[in-house]
């Protein structure tokens, strides 16, 4: 079984800070890790993804996440916030022998503070 | 290169009734999953349907039901509407085979229940 746990359902930074957005998952098997963002009233938009590659995953707009297998972690980071990323923003996990079927978390609300 | 879409944007029912939404999935995918995301919640997932069958269902009951068309197209019925069944319905499509083949998402249709 898999599922993900979103620490934070608020988080608050000022504008220039460093963004950070927590992340834990739970699977039987391999992963495959996503963030994905959503704007008020819109649909989901992918970040990034984590497929086993590399462990350090860049994604747009000037964020990116590390997979830590030891610590069951994926974290979502940003150096720099910009009032434009306010916004939900959800983890999500699939499993490589179940096809695409994804599990969210319950989301994080970001606020921007300028 | 075509976007996922659905529709209507906003539907209003009352309980009891049925509902039917609607989703063109992105050109050259050949899954379509379905998720129910409340107010203040992630996407739950609902079912997924490849090649015209259901692959794979959450925890929703039976009055949940789905079809997929050969132009890869899908339709989400709800019998029996209750209260609780206010939400954003997501529609996502994805290419089934991919490894760690990320979805694209539609801007979802806003149910109401009255």
């Amino acid at each position: 079984a898999q599922s993900v746990t979103q620490l934070g359902s608020h988080v608050s930074v000022s504008e220039g800070a460093l963004v950070l957005l927590r992340c834990n998952y739970s699977s039987s098997v391999p992963p495959y890790l996503f963030w994905y963002v959503q704007y008020p009233n819109q649909g989901l938009q992918l970040l990034l993804k984590y497929t086993s590659a590399a462990t350090l995953v860049k994604g747009i707009n000037g964020f990116e996440a590390e997979f830590k297998k030891s610590e069951t972690s994926f974290h979502l980071t940003k150096p720099s916030a910009h009032m434009s990323d306010a916004a939900e923003y959800f983890c999500a996990v699939s499993a490589s022998n179940t096809g695409n079927q994804f599990y969210f978390g319950t989301g994080t609300s970001l606020t921007v503070i300028p | 290169e075509t976007g996922v879409t659905q529709s209507p944007t906003h539907l209003i029912k009352t309980r009891g009734q049925q509902v039917t939404l609607r989703c063109s999935s992105q050109s050259g995918h050949n899954t379509v999953s379905w998720y129910q995301q409340a107010l203040g919640q992630g996407p739950q997932f609902i079912f997924q349907y490849y090649r015209e069958e259901e692959n794979g269902r959450g925890n929703f009951p039976p009055r949940f039901s789905g079809l997929q068309f050969p132009n890869y197209s899908s339709e989400l019925n709800v019998n029996a509407l209750e209260l609780d069944d206010s939400a954003l319905y997501l529609c996502a499509s994805s290419l089934l085979g991919t490894p760690g083949g990320e979805q694209y998402f539609g801007p979802g249709t806003r149910l109401t229940v009255t």
